[in-house]
Order: structure tokens, then sequence, then C-alpha cells
């Protein structure tokens, strides 16, 4: 079995300030670990993964995540946010030794940067 | 590439109607999945296919919810009779041939409403 957990259901920031999002997994074998974010009505869309390597993972718009894999993480972090950073986002993971290739998703934390 | 294309984008619709939500994967994506979300249960995977093959179909509600991928290019998820309780927003992702942490790319969704 595979799941996800987003502690903070709301992150409010400062713009200008480090924005990070966290996350926890749990898998039986080696996880697949992806940031997704999603505007208002909008579809979701792909930030950045984690396949294997480097655990420091660099996506779109200048975000990272870092996989931390004695604490089952991969926290999603900004240096500095922008208010246009506010949205909804999810962390999913599918175990790499599972047949097919189905993603559980976390509930979702939303950001919101005030100027 | 077009991305992941749904149709309709809204939906509104009386208790009892049959309601169709279509799909357009992206060119030579051969997994495709439907999504719902709402606020009270978050993102929920309700079915998805590979090489237009259901492979995993237990998120479907209840047999009022049907899904069909008759092509590579094309699928459908229908609602017959509609509740209020199906008032969500639908969406579609599709990813490529799997290599190892694929991707599902994520369409625009449609908002349905049920009167």
């Amino acid at each position: 079995a595979q799941s996800v957990a987003q502690p903070e259901d709301q992150v409010n920031v400062a713009e200008g300030n480090p924005l990070t999002v966290k996350c926890t997994y749990s898998v039986s074998g080696n996880p697949y670990l992806f940031w997704y974010v999603q505007y208002p009505n909008r579809g979701l869309q792909f930030l950045l993964k984690y396949i294997t390597g480097d655990n420091l993972v660099k996506g779109s718009y200048g975000f990272e995540a870092e996989f931390n894999k004695s604490q089952t993480s991969f926290h999603l972090k900004k240096p500095s946010a922008l208010v246009s950073d506010s949205a909804l986002y999810f962390c999913a993971v599918r175990d790499a030794g599972a047949a097919g290739n189905k993603l559980t998703f976390g509930g979702g934390t939303r950001v919101l940067v005030k100027p | 590439d077009a991305g992941v294309i749904q149709s309709p984008r809204h939906e509104v619709t009386e208790m009892g109607q049959e309601v169709t939500l279509r799909c357009k994967p992206i060119s030579g994506h051969n997994s495709l999945f439907w999504y719902r979300q709402t606020m009270m249960r978050g993102l929920e995977l309700l079915i998805y296919f590979n090489n237009n093959v259901p492979i995993d179909d237990s998120g479907m509600p209840e047999d009022r919810f049907s899904a069909k991928m008759p092509n590579a290019s094309f699928s459908t998820l229908k609602i017959q009779p509609s509740e209020p309780r199906d008032s969500a927003v639908y969406f579609c992702a599709s990813s490529p041939p799997k290599k190892g942490g694929e991707t599902q790319y994520f369409g625009p969704g449609t908002r349905l409403l049920v009167l």
C-alpha cells in the first residue's frame, strides 16, 4: 500500500520569505515522488519529481524539493515566495516496484503568500 | 502539443439526467486516469486505463458511474442517473508509456453541478 500525508491544510507566508510545504509518504518499496500545483479553476500542473539520484530536485518556478529516505519526507521549498505562488499544492507517491502507474495524492496544502 | 483536452468545461444538469464527460489524452500517452475533486473528499482516483484497458476501477463510486476508452485518443465518463452528490470537478490525466516515474498530465477539468 502507498500513502501520502500533508500535515498542514494551509501555510501562510510573507512575500520574499522562504516557503516550505511538508509531505511524508509510505510505500513498501522505493518511492517515486511528485509535487503538483493547482491554481484556482485550473487543473493540476506538474512541478517536479524524484525518481532516483540526487536527493535535491529542482523544478519549475524556482521550486525545489528534498528527498529524505530516513524521514520518509519530500518537502517542497522555495527560497523567496511570490504572491503568485498562492495556490493549492499536492504531493503524490507511487511505489516504484508496484504494477501499474497509479499515483496516491495527499490532501493538499493551501499556500497563501501575503504582500 | 495541446495537452489533455476535456469537454465540456462546465455542465449543469438536473438530478436523474445522464451526464457524459469526455477526454482526449495527449498523443502518444498510453495511460489515462479519471479523478474527482471535492472540498470534502479532496482528489480521488476513479478509474485508470492502460492501453485502452481498464486496470483499476476500485474508485468508481457505484454502478451509476461507468467509463470507456474505445481508442487511444478518447475516453468517456458517464453518470446515469446523476445525483446532487455527484457535483464535483472531474479531471482527466494521461501519462506516457512506462519507463519509470512517468508524469501524469492533467486536463483543465469539467465542473459538474447536479441540481
